[in-house]
């Protein structure tokens, strides 16, 4: 049973333009909510990350929004750059120390110019 | 150097063959996991380890094992490779608390 579903699986977006990936999840007792970067022949790198208390983060171009109710919750990137071609995961976690790290399956970014 | 070092890099093996894969990290974090990644299937934990005595197993451990060295050091083992374990596996480290990952670099196993 996959408990982080994320979509689409890849996306391709103009320079300039806003990147959105999005991710549902079943299990109530999530709690912290965070994105990963992962360029081609790294790892992954934690990027952004919420708490089910507020209902948007923002950091630079990074934005969460996080639905409660809905149990939802997306990644926007705004003013797309191709370096920010990449593949992102969102995940999920029962308490930000939890070592139980949920994963979706990712996004393959593309940003063209 | 890298927070965590994954060694090797690449490797290609053969059906039947007992393979280790190594991590060490500097972070000076207790918990440390190996996760394997597949195309279109995202991340899966294999297993986990919160401190040196401290082993448990992951969604996908079957074919796999584990040994905690010390602190820094976790390495994945595959006693009779597979060709399905070709993957890209990734080692990582986190703190209670602190909420998130530090990935290495991957290695790339091909079981041919």
């Amino acid at each position: 049973q996959q408990q982080v579903k994320q979509s689409p699986q890849s996306l391709i977006v103009q320079k300039g333009g806003i990147s959105i990936i999005n991710c549902a999840y079943e299990n109530t007792a999530f709690d912290y909510f965070p994105w990963y970067q992962q360029f081609p022949g790294k790892g992954p790198a934690l990027l952004i990350a919420i708490r089910p208390d507020v209902s948007e983060k923002k950091e630079g171009r990074f934005t969460i929004s996080f639905n409660k109710s809905a149990k939802q919750f997306s990644l926007h990137i705004m003013d797309s750059q191709p370096g920010d071609s990449a593949t992102y995961f969102c995940a999920a976690t029962p308490g930000a120390g939890s070592y139980q790290l949920t994963f979706g399956k990712g996004t393959k970014l593309s940003v063209i110019p | 150097d890298a927070d965590v070092t994954q060694t090797p890099r690449n490797r290609i093996t053969k059906t039947g063959k007992r393979i280790m894969l190594e991590c060490s990290q500097t972070k000076g974090h207790d918990r440390m996991y190996w996760y394997r990644q597949d195309p279109g299937l995202g991340l899966r934990l294999i297993y986990y380890s919160f401190d040196v005595k401290d082993i448990n197993k992951g969604e996908i451990s079957d074919g796999y094992s584990v040994s905690r060295q010390a602190q820094a050091k976790f390495s994945l083992s595959l006693e009779s490779a597979i060709p399905n374990q070709t993957a890209l596996y990734f080692c990582a480290t986190s703190a209670p608390g602190l909420g998130g990952y530090t990935f290495g670099s991957g290695t790339r196993l091909t079981v041919v």
